[in-house]
């Protein structure tokens, strides 16, 4: 069975970090690229960030761009979103997704259930 | 960025009837060189991973019952339940993929009358 699982949702203080991970399972994870989709609390999904499969190449929103980053490790079929500089905004559940890439562009074939974020003092 | 807006926020059907959704992007997501809507739709039930239902506006994925459809092009999109069952209840988004960042629209939150 293809399957993402997340973890590392947590409350965290503004200004703080967390470190986010997905695992995969039941598909070749080193051939796909994969994202991070967020979703704040009354509000619409949002993608955040997306990796090659090799890491070579990385893309951001522009409203996290130069707080997080994004890696994976495809010995370990895992993803990783590393949060820094944590705001308020930033409040929301967040989705592992696989990506289906059609040229420069993307949807989402395979998602995870989602791990939670907040930011609160 | 593309600003997809869908219409209604939330929708009551009685079960056994239609349930139809709309989708307005801000920009065509119709690529005139292959002539293809660069649109998806998702399902999201509450605990449960959303679900690829529809890309390229119409193309239903593998599994996907075929009450399910997607229309449109260009710039308005439509998916439509053309039966409701109970397990259909679910916040629907679409997404286009025409222009990145790709961007999804505000979900619609269907529920049986």
């Amino acid at each position: 069975e293809v399957q993402l699982v997340e973890s590392g949702g947590d409350l965290v203080q503004p200004g703080g970090s967390l470190r986010l991970s997905c695992a995969a399972s039941g598909f070749t994870f080193s051939t796909y690229w994969m994202s991070w989709v967020r979703q704040a609390p009354g509000k619409g999904l949002e993608w955040v960030a997306n990796i090659k499969q090799d890491g070579s190449e990385k893309y951001f929103v522009d409203s996290v761009k130069g707080r997080f980053t994004i890696s994976r490790d495809n010995a370990k079929n895992s993803l990783y979103l590393q949060m820094n500089s944590l705001r308020a905004e930033d409040t929301a559940v967040y989705f592992c997704a696989r990506d289906h890439i059609e040229g420069l562009y993307f949807y989402f074939d395979v998602w995870g259930k989602g791990t939670t974020v907040t930011v609160s003092s | 960025d593309f600003v997809m807006t869908q219409s209604p926020d939330s929708l009551a059907v009685s079960l056994g009837e239609r349930a139809t959704i709309n989708c307005k992007s801000s920009q065509t997501v119709l690529y005139s060189s292959n002539n293809r809507n660069y649109l998806a739709w998702y399902q999201h039930k509450p605990e449960q991973p959303p679900r690829l239902l529809i890309s390229w506006a119409s193309t239903r994925q593998s599994g996907v019952p075929d009450r399910f459809s997607g229309s449109g092009s260009g710039t308005d999109f439509t998916l439509t339940i053309s039966s409701l069952q109970a397990e259909d209840v679910a916040v629907y988004y679409c997404q286009q993929y025409y222009s990145n960042p790709p961007t999804f629209g505000q979900g619609t939150k269907l529920e049986i009358k």
